[in-house]
């Protein structure tokens, strides 16, 4: 089966760092995407792993371990506006060339 | 460049009725649109997967005579709930992608829907 796991929420402080951790099964593994989603909005794309290692983008950085089938990603300098859920997507093999299987999402407060 | 646009974005209808949701890509042709549906605090589930021209593929449990789905052209694709109950409630996201963007998905607003 497909199994994507990740907090169901986090709370940080304005300015410090953040770090949203994600855990995969799937049947097969073609990438992984994170993607932040404000309340009642569509969401919205913010980096794609697909090789091993830590791309980094401005304020947010995502990490992928193909071996142990883990991912986080990295938001540095919290802002107010960061405040929002972080959905952990992942592309399995099977099921079509650009299918995503999505975890349940963290809803992450940021506070002054 | 990559814009996805739903309509309606909100929704209210009588239970039994039928409701139709519209999703267009308006800058590029989309290979492929997805529909989720997304509870209140929840992850997306997706419902189905839809190529143009082609029937759409629908996930285990989802009901493919209740949500059916149309993909006529490469930029419009519609989702249409009929005979609607308050269960089907939900807020519905549609995502597009294209050969050349690999397996990037570009999402819509959203379209709320109420079925009183």
């Amino acid at each position: 089966g497909q199994n994507i796991d990740q907090p169901t929420e986090m709370t940080a402080t304005e300015g410090a760092i953040v770090q949203i951790n994600c855990t995969y099964q799937t049947s097969g593994f073609n990438g992984l995407f994170w993607y932040q989603q404000h309340a009642g909005e569509a969401p919205t794309f913010l980096s794609y792993n697909v090789l091993d290692g830590l791309e980094e983008k401005g304020r947010f950085s995502s990490f992928l371990s193909r071996s142990k089938g883990y991912s986080y990603l990295l938001l540095k300098e919290l802002q107010m506006k960061d405040s929002a859920s972080y959905l952990c997507a992942v592309s399995p093999l099977a099921g079509g060339y650009n299918k995503l299987i999505f975890g349940a999402g963290t809803r992450l407060a940021v506070h002054p | 460049g990559a814009v996805v646009s739903q309509h309606p974005s909100r929704v209210i209808c009588k239970s039994g009725t039928s409701v139709k949701i519209e999703c267009r890509s308006l800058d590029f042709q989309a290979t492929t649109m997805f529909w989720y549906r997304q509870f209140p605090k929840k992850s997306l589930m997706l419902m189905a997967t839809s190529n143009e021209g082609s029937k759409a593929t629908y996930e285990q449990g989802v009901e493919k005579d209740k949500f059916l789905i149309n993909h006529a052209s490469l930029t419009l694709s519609t989702l249409t709930v009929t005979s609607a109950h308050p269960e089907d409630s939900s807020f519905y996201i549609c995502s597009a992608s294209f050969r050349d963007r690999g397996r990037e998905q570009y999402f819509g607003p959203g379209t709320r829907l109420t079925v009183t």
